[in-house]
């Protein structure tokens, strides 16, 4: 069973750069058969899905994010990375890394969850 | 606003068959299959099924379903460790993104 874990700064200023690292526990970051993928949610409200990257670089960035989102993969070291710039409080919520299991079809889910991490924008 | 539509709170009793809803249109719901995830006390989420295949772990009293553009999550003997907020979760065609309902909450009286 894939494990996976965020890290990065809990506390970032408006105006700057989010950035977080997902570290996965297994091999399969260099599988054809996942995407993978941020999630996050604010307090008291749904998931919200950020974006996701391939094993190859190939990246899909949700709409409303996508001016401010990069998404980076280093399988190397078994992790992937999401930069957000130009934050604000509105992008204070917990942030999950998700492996998103890719179908022929073109489907996907996300098969595993990291634990999330809480990250806070504020002065 | 959510790109699918779910129920806000179901509630029901143990034993209870319970049916989860979940609505999009052809770019999305009606190409694509859903999965559903369940997320206890806004804790990490957790895989239940994806499109009629139950996650592991996942008892088989949950089951999925798919008509059109709408897919159902159902729990046959609803108990009370079901209690949860559920979100189902799709690819969308059109805008190459994945979209989430808004999720419902569900209660076992």
């Amino acid at each position: 069973q894939v494990q996976l874990q965020e890290s990065g700064p809990g506390l970032v200023k408006p105006s700057q750069t989010l950035s977080l690292t997902c570290a996965v526990s297994d091999d399969s970051i260099t599988s054809a058969n996942y995407y993978w993928s941020w999630i996050r949610q604010p307090a008291g409200r749904g998931l919200e899905w950020i974006g996701r990257i391939y094993t190859n670089g190939n990246t899909n960035y949700s709409p409303s994010l996508k001016r401010r989102l990069s998404i980076s993969v280093d399988t190397s070291k078994k992790q992937f990375s999401l930069r957000l710039t130009s934050v604000t409080a509105a992008d204070t919520a917990v942030y999950y890394c998700a492996r998103d299991s890719l179908f022929i079809t073109g489907a996907s889910f996300f098969d595993s969850w990291g634990r999330g991490t809480l990250v806070i924008v504020s002065s | 606003q959510s790109a699918l539509t779910q129920e806000v709170s179901v509630s029901g009793t143990v034993g209870q068959k319970v049916t989860l809803s979940c609505s999009g249109n052809n770019n999305n719901i009606g190409g694509y299959a859903v999965g559903w995830y369940r997320q206890i006390s806004r804790g990490a989420p957790k895989t239940v099924m994806f499109g009629n295949s139950l996650a592991s772990g996942i008892p088989d009293r949950f089951s999925g379903s798919k008509s059109g553009t709408t897919a159902s999550l159902t729990i046959s003997g609803l108990q009370p460790e079901d209690e949860g907020d559920y979100y189902c979760s799709v690819w969308d065609y059109s805008l190459s993104a994945h979209v989430f309902g808004g999720g419902t909450k569900l209660t076992v009286l």
